[in-house]
Order: C-alpha cells, then structure tokens, then sequence
C-alpha cells in the first residue's frame, strides 16, 4: 500500500539556521514528489514538485528537495530559514492518488 | 486569475443529517480533486473528477458522493454524517487529468463539524 511518513512533528530553530525536514514514502512504481507549505491561516500552497530528471529540485523562497530513489525519501531542505518560513509542511507523494504525509510544524524563532 | 474557492466556510450538522459542500475551480481548470483533513493530519484523498467523470477515488465510503458541473465547479456530499467526518474538507483544481504528475492549487477549506 502506498503510504508516506514524515519523521518530524514539530522542528523549533532559530532564524538563519539550517533546516532538513524528511519523507519517505512507500510505493513500488512511479512517482510524482511534492512539498506543500500551508502558512498560518492561509492555504495549501505548492513549495515544489519533483516529476522526473534532476533529482534535486529547486522551489520557492529558497527552498529546495532532493530525491534519493533508493532510499524513497524527498527530503526538504533550506540553508538559512526565516522567521516568515513559520508554518505547516506537508509532503505528497502521487503514485495510484496522491497521498499526504501527516505534516511538519516549523516554528522558527527571531 | 480567480483561485479555488469553497463554500460554506464553517458548518455545523448533527449525526446522521447530510451536508453539501461546494468549490469553484480556478479558472480554465479542468480537475478537481477533493480531501479530507482530520486535525493534526495530513489531508486524505477522497476521489477526484475529471469532465464531470469520477477518475480516482480514495478509502471512503459510498457516503462520500460528489459532482463535477460542465463549469468544473464542483460538490461534496456526505451522507448519514458521524462524529468522525469532523474536518477540515479541502477542494483542489489542476489542469490536466489523471492522478501523476500535476499542480494541484488548494482552495480555504470547509470545516464541518457534526455533533
């Protein structure tokens, strides 16, 4: 059956510090990789999308993930994260229907 | 460029009554896909529709119903409500067909609550 895990409930850093948040999924055949940000009192919005070629894909404010096949993992990672990047991550994995892993709450302090 | 919106925002039922919920598309969206998000959870993929057609349904019951207009607005129905159906339901439209590879955009959600 497919399914996705994210490892991390909440993850509390401080403003400029590295961020690694992780997914994996399990599914035998093809998949389509997302990571959606759902910002307080706002809705889902795309981060970025992995459906084929360069495993490590760039997405929006800085954010990027990269796609290790044989471990079925598309881990989330920024470099130096913001007070602004405060919210809720979600991965998805698009294999049979698109599956949601149960969320990461970030809460970054100034 | 209209985004995805839902109505109503908030609603309240009681066990056993039904409840419909709507969503618009984004504009010159074709697919709309619909989601339940229990609190603390991810959303859980309920079916989507394509071209008014069911094209993909998840783990849910017969009870969870729904249409897609010429339009490509569409409807939830929940039939015989149970305290469990509480949640946050999230409509979402793409372009393209299909349950692989396409952007999906969120609208703000239903939260229905059934005592």
């Amino acid at each position: 059956a497919q399914s996705v895990s994210q490892h991390n409930h909440h993850v509390i850093l401080s403003e400029a510090a590295s961020l690694e948040l992780g997914c994996n999924y399990s599914y035998g055949g093809t998949v389509n990789l997302f990571w959606y940000v759902q910002y307080p009192g706002q809705h889902l919005q795309l981060l970025l999308k992995y459906f084929s070629g360069d495993p490590l894909v760039k997405g929006i404010k800085g954010f990027e993930a990269e796609f290790i096949k044989s471990k079925f993992s598309f881990n989330l990672r920024k470099p130096s994260v913001q007070w602004s990047d405060t919210a809720e991550y979600f991965c998805a994995v698009n294999g049979n229907d698109m599956r949601f892993g149960a969320g990461t709450r970030l809460t970054v302090k100034p | 460029e209209t985004g995805v919106t839902q109505s109503p925002t908030h609603l309240i039922k009681t066990r056993g009554q039904q409840v419909t919920l709507r969503c618009s598309s984004q504009s010159g969206h074709n697919t709309v896909s619909w989601y339940q998000q229990a609190l603390g959870q991810g959303p859980q993929f309920i079916f989507q529709y394509y071209r008014e057609e069911e094209n993909g349904r998840g783990n849910f019951p017969p009870r969870f119903s729904g249409l897609q207009f010429p339009n490509y607005s569409s409807e939830l129905n929940v039939n015989a409500l149970e305290l469990d159906d509480s949640a946050l339901y999230l409509c979402a439209s793409s372009l393209d067909y299909g349950l692989a590879g396409y952007e999906q955009y969120f609208g703000p959600g239903t939260r229905l609550t059934v005592t």
